[in-house]
């Protein structure tokens, strides 16, 4: 079966700080690969996606790459800011279901000014 | 782009009501929707995937009788927790795919209902 396993938090920086959130996975099949966002009370907000092994998805300057010889799809961002605090969840698709979704737990992350 | 719009966004309520959760597709057709549950601090849980036109799939350990889905139309799914009690207190939140466009399409998300039972 899928399956996702992404670090857990929560992940404390001060802002401007260098931001990385691993994330590897299992699957059955070719997946795509997403990371989401959710601010506290909303729900989820796609925040970049790859489909394919050595595509980089990259958002408000977050960027992942789909490295399928590590099967990681590994959330960076070069400089954090306060409002970027939100939980993380990556998550993939292989097709199946209806495109269901395989969630990681999430990665809570708090920047401090 | 696409958006999903989920109503209402917070439900308070006694024991043993039943309470109605909206999700629409606003600018696009969904025949296949999710409906999520998330426990505080924690991921999302998939309780069910909603069809047009046709019954739900349940994942295992949910109760169809007590989270009923129907999905009427290509932009309306509705989940409706029957007899609701104090543990069905929860944030649910529903989710439909993007139309077609290449590849395997993202999920978009709605807002999410935060419902409290007293």
């Amino acid at each position: 079966g899928n399956s996702v396993t992404q670090m857990e938090g929560p992940v404390t920086l001060s802002e401007e700080a260098f931001l990385t959130i691993n994330c590897t996975y299992t699957a059955t099949g070719y997946p795509s690969l997403f990371w989401y966002v959710q601010y506290p009370g909303e729900g989820l907000q796609l925040l970049l996606k790859a489909t394919k092994a050595d595509d980089k998805g990259s958002n408000k300057g977050f960027e992942a790459t789909y490295r399928k010889e590590t099967t990681s799809f590994h959330l960076e961002k070069g400089s954090v800011q306060v409002s970027d605090s939100a939980v993380y969840f990556c998550a993939l698709t292989t097709g199946n279901a209806g495109n269901m979704l395989t969630f990681g737990g999430g990665t809570r992350l708090m920047v401090k000014p | 782009g696409a958006v999903v719009s989920q109503h209402p966004s917070r439900v308070i309520c006694k024991s043993g009501t039943s309470v109605k959760i909206e999700c629409r597709s606003l600018d696009f057709q969904a025949t296949t929707m999710f409906w999520y549950r998330q426990f505080p601090k924690q991921s999302l849980m998939l309780m069910a995937t909603s069809n047009e036109g046709s019954k739900a799939t349940y994942e295992q350990g949910v109760e169809k009788d007590k989270f009923l889905i129907n999905h009427a139309s290509l932009t309306l799914s509705t989940l409706t927790v029957t007899s609701a009690h104090p543990e069905d207190s929860s944030f649910y939140i529903c989710s439909a795919r993007a139309p077609r466009g290449g590849g395997h399409q993202p999920q978009h998300f709605g807002d999410g209902t935060r419902l409290s039972i007293l």
